[in-house]
């Protein structure tokens, strides 16, 4: 089974960049998009990240995704972080046989 | 504007069985993928089933192949997920999502489904 391995939690202050990676098990993790969500308490997710690099309508540029082959692995980029990114982010791909996989969730602290 | 709004969601006991439904709208439910997302309290996002676009092709994770089934009604713009078989570990909130291209760009607000004696 394709796994995503995901930091548990990753802790930063405001105003500075953070990096969140997803490494991919098995096979080549450029095979499949990425898509990267971000999900507050309480509250469903959102998509800040599809297609590896690409952001929907209303995500600030200050989020970036991107795609490292050499160590198959995925990574969210947060620049100028603000409390408000506090947050829990997950990747999310797909598996191979009709299926998708999340990563299992990093937790962002802005302190 | 499109609202995906779970339902069907409660306590039930080991063994029991559950119907989860998700009813669209603001979208042509007829033309998009669904699928069920579950996230236990406290746990990450873990992917559950899909389902095509007019209903003749199914997935399913293993955790829940053989005893969830999911289903949709174009006519009704209603997904559902009949869940039998139920186990403590299938505790979690339940979200309904609609595929968009490879990602899940609208999600419902969640159900939450609460297997316990």
């Amino acid at each position: 089974n394709f796994i995503l391995t995901q930091p548990h939690s990753v802790s930063e202050s405001p105003g500075k960049t953070v990096t969140i990676s997803c490494t991919g098990s098995s096979g080549s993790i450029a095979s499949n998009y990425v898509q990267w969500y971000q999900q507050r308490p309480g509250s469903a997710p959102t998509t800040v990240i599809y297609e590896d690099n690409q952001r929907p309508s209303g995500v600030p540029d200050r989020f970036s995704g991107s795609i490292d082959s050499s160590s198959n692995s995925a990574s969210l980029t947060i620049s100028g972080l603000k409390t408000e990114d506090e947050a829990d982010y997950y990747c999310q791909s797909y598996a191979g046989s009709n299926r998708e996989v999340f990563g299992g969730g990093t937790k962002l602290t802005v302190l | 504007e499109v609202q995906l709004v779970e339902s069907g969601g409660g306590l039930v006991q080991p063994g029991g069985s559950l119907r989860l439904s998700c009813a669209a709208s603001g979208i042509t439910f007829s033309t998009f993928w669904m699928h069920w997302v579950r996230q236990a309290p406290g746990k990450g996002l873990v992917w559950v089933s899909r389902i095509n676009s007019d209903g003749s092709s199914t997935s399913y994770a293993d955790s829940v192949k053989g005893r969830f089934t999911i289903s949709r009604d174009n006519a009704k713009n209603t997904l559902y997920l009949q869940m039998n078989s139920l186990r403590a570990e299938d505790t979690a909130v339940y979200y309904c999502a609609r595929q968009w291209e490879p990602m899940f760009d609208y999600w419902g607000q969640g159900t939450l489904v609460t297997v316990s004696s």
